[in-house]
């Protein structure tokens, strides 16, 4: 089955504090996508980064940052010196061969400050 | 460019009225996808079209719901019979093919039903 799992239902932070957005998933293809998406208040989901299944290469884009473990099957997404523009629903998702995209429930983070 | 065109933005209508929700993807995708969103929860999938391809329908909650794709662009999404359990924002998000390419989303529209 495949599945998607961010824990982290709702998280605060206060500015310049950094943090790590967790997303587990499950899937027993081999070749498969990871992708970020953050909504912000305004409600439209903006792309922030896809990792295919064979590159687990850490992504670094500014103050944001991606560490993909195909051991833990884990896609962690830590923004360095949060700031309150930051504060949004942060969506993790998988798409397989399969080509439907499975979504996380999101985390929900404030950056209070 | 244009992005994803959805509209309306906002609908209210009373139980048990039909209602059509549009998407226009962006020109030269060929991969459209219907989401929904209850207040606080994650994305649902409904409905995703794929060029000329059957649409995949696995998503659809009920048979109340349906949706079709002319022309291979403009979608709409239709609810018959709406209940309040349908209240929520639906999504509607399109990409070049839907293998590895990343989903652009629309801003959705609201649907309330009374």
């Amino acid at each position: 089955a495949q599945k998607v799992t961010q824990a982290q239902t709702e998280i605060s932070v206060v500015e310049k504090e950094d943090v790590t957005l967790d997303c587990v998933y499950e899937t027993r293809d081999t070749t498969y996508y990871l992708f970020w998406y953050k909504q912000p208040p305004s409600g439209e989901l903006v792309f922030l980064i896809r990792r295919n299944s064979f590159d687990e290469q850490n992504e670094i884009s500014g103050r944001y940052s991606w560490n993909f473990q195909k051991s833990t099957s884990s896609f962690n997404f830590t923004i360095t010196a949060s700031q309150v523009v930051d504060s949004a629903v942060y969506f993790c998702a998988l798409l397989f061969t399969g080509n439907q995209f499975y979504f996380g429930t999101g985390t929900s983070l404030t950056v209070i400050p | 460019g244009a992005g994803v065109s959805q509209s309306p933005s906002n609908k209210v209508t009373e139980k048990g009225k039909d209602v059509e929700l549009r998407c226009d993807p962006i020109s030269g995708h060929t991969a459209l996808y219907w989401y929904r969103q209850s207040l606080g929860q994650g994305l649902e999938f409904l409905i995703y079209f794929q060029g000329n391809s059957a649409p995949d329908k696995s998503g659809l909650p009920s048979d109340r719901f349906s949706a079709e794709r002319t022309g291979g662009s403009v979608s709409t999404l239709t609810i018959q019979r709406t209940q309040q359990e349908d209240s929520a924002v639906y999504l509607c998000a399109s990409s070049f093919y839907s293998y590895n390419s990343p989903l652009h989303f629309g801003n959705g529209t609201r649907l309330t039903v009374t």
